[in-house]
């Protein structure tokens, strides 16, 4: 069955540093991932679109690859500020009218 | 421009009652979406609406669940009757289209007794 994997546990970084999420997927043919991030007690917000045919985008602070030999997506953010503490959720979807499927998110602590 | 609306914000039930929610997505977006968000866990997707059809209700739990969305814009999410594992947060999200970022209303948070 389609399986899509992220950290459950909570990553802990100081500010400044650069904060590397993991998004893993099995048995899965993404046309293409998307981020989004979710703070306590809100729906999620749209961060970044990334397409099966594209290895890198940025965004400001952010930046996204996508590796569909490795079935795995990183999700950097750099100069990590404590508001960037919150969870983070990777989405996949095979295109057309296929669902979007999210994974379980992980949490991100940044310290000051 | 306003972001979705949805309503109530909380609701507390006891088991076998019934609640409805209720969402108002982006004006001219024409795909909705319901997902529930049980704690610690993404969103999963219960219905997906194109316009006033549905797409993809393959993991709504039709015994107990049902979506409606008239005229192609609100939408309604009702739980008749309500089972203790029902207790979550209801997300609705609309999109221009398919295969487009889809933007988050706060969510109701219900939680069945």
């Amino acid at each position: 069955s389609q399986k899509i994997e992220q950290n459950s546990e909570a990553l802990n970084i100081q500010e400044g540093k650069t904060a590397t999420l993991t998004c893993n997927y099995t048995n899965y043919s993404p046309a293409y991932l998307q981020w989004y991030r979710q703070d306590p007690g809100r729906g999620p917000v749209f961060l970044l679109l990334i397409r099966e045919n594209e290895k890198e985008k940025r965004k400001e602070r952010l930046k996204v690859t996508f590796d569909t030999t490795l079935k795995q997506s990183l999700f950097h953010i750099t100069a990590s500020q404590p508001a960037d503490s919150a969870t983070y959720l990777c989405a996949l979807s095979s295109g057309g009218y296929q669902k979007v499927t999210f994974g379980t998110g992980t949490k991100l602590q940044v310290i000051p | 421009e306003a972001g979705v609306a949805q309503s109530p914000r909380y609701k507390i039930i006891e088991k076998r009652q019934s609640v409805a929610f209720w969402c108002n997505p982006i004006s001219g977006h024409a795909t909705l979406y319901w997902y529930q968000q049980i704690l610690g866990q993404g969103p999963k997707l219960l219905i997906q609406f194109q316009n006033n059809g549905v797409v993809d209700d393959s993991q709504l739990p039709k015994d107990r669940f049902s979506a409606e969305r008239l005229k192609g814009v609100d939408s309604t999410l009702k739980i008749q009757p309500a089972k203790l594992e029902d207790s979550a947060v209801y997300l609705c999200a609309s999109s221009p289209g398919f295969q487009e970022t889809q933007y988050f209303g706060p969510g109701t948070r219900l939680l069945v007794l």
